[in-house]
């Protein structure tokens, strides 16, 4: 019963590639994130959703698009990968209530790119 | 602009001995506060967060933080560390009005037997 699970774990793709990430959050809640993390750890936000609805949207190359299909599911499409691409994304999710909103993250995925 | 700062990318502590990792900020209004762990290869994990009220907050593992609002931070803090505290620590903060979070760019905490 993982809180937010993210497919795949691992992802080693070639530069030109397309590729989609994909999260899955049981804890009911109304807001999803995508954060990139690069080799040097830095945390940097992509994306918000809340309930379906794009609230947050960093500058991030139009290569990058997330869809909602649900408030439980945020994927990820990435197409055209390039080499600065690699890093690890987190998804997360919160409940956007005062006081409440801790951030739950998933396990992340590592993506290479080659 | 806002910001978290982590001034240390690094902290080294020998077991027992107490530990405090460092942040400050720079947001806008009265923002939330949070601290998260990660290990490695895994995800980032809540300890705490200030909200409002006392400004000292305890979380998880024996791990509370001080806000102080004239100082802009938010340090953590342990009495004891244990070897199993080495992790990388990251303080994060909340607009109160806007649901974006900002992130510092991390502390690793190294604790020696």
């Amino acid at each position: 019963d993982t809180a937010v699970s993210q497919t795949p774990k691992y992802l080693v793709t070639q530069m030109g590639n397309d590729k989609s990430i994909k999260c899955e959050q049981n804890l009911g809640h109304d807001t999803m994130y995508w954060y990139k993390q690069d080799s040097k750890k830095f945390l940097k936000i992509m994306f918000s959703y809340n309930n379906k609805e794009l609230i947050i949207n960093e500058t991030v190359p139009n290569r990058f698009s997330p869809k909602s299909p649900d408030k439980a599911h945020l994927n990820l499409h990435i197409n055209s990968l390039e080499l600065g691409d690699s890093a690890v994304y987190f998804c997360a999710s919160s409940q956007v209530t005062v006081g409440t909103d801790t951030q739950y993250f998933g396990p992340g995925t590592r993506l290479t790119v080659l | 602009a806002q910001s978290v700062a982590q001034p240390e990318d690094q902290v080294n502590v020998a077991e027992g001995n107490p530990l405090t990792v460092k942040c400050t900020y720079s947001v806008s209004g009265n923002p939330y506060l949070f601290w998260y762990v990660q290990y490695p290869n895994r995800g980032l994990q809540f300890l705490l967060k200030y909200i409002t009220g006392d400004n000292l907050v305890k979380g998880s593992y024996g791990f509370e933080a001080e806000f102080n609002k004239s100082q802009t931070s938010f340090h953590q803090k342990k009495p004891s560390a244990l070897v199993s505290d080495s992790a990388l620590y990251f303080c994060a903060v909340r607009e109160r009005n806007f649901n974006k979070f900002y992130f510092g760019s991390g502390t690793k905490l190294n604790v020696k037997p």
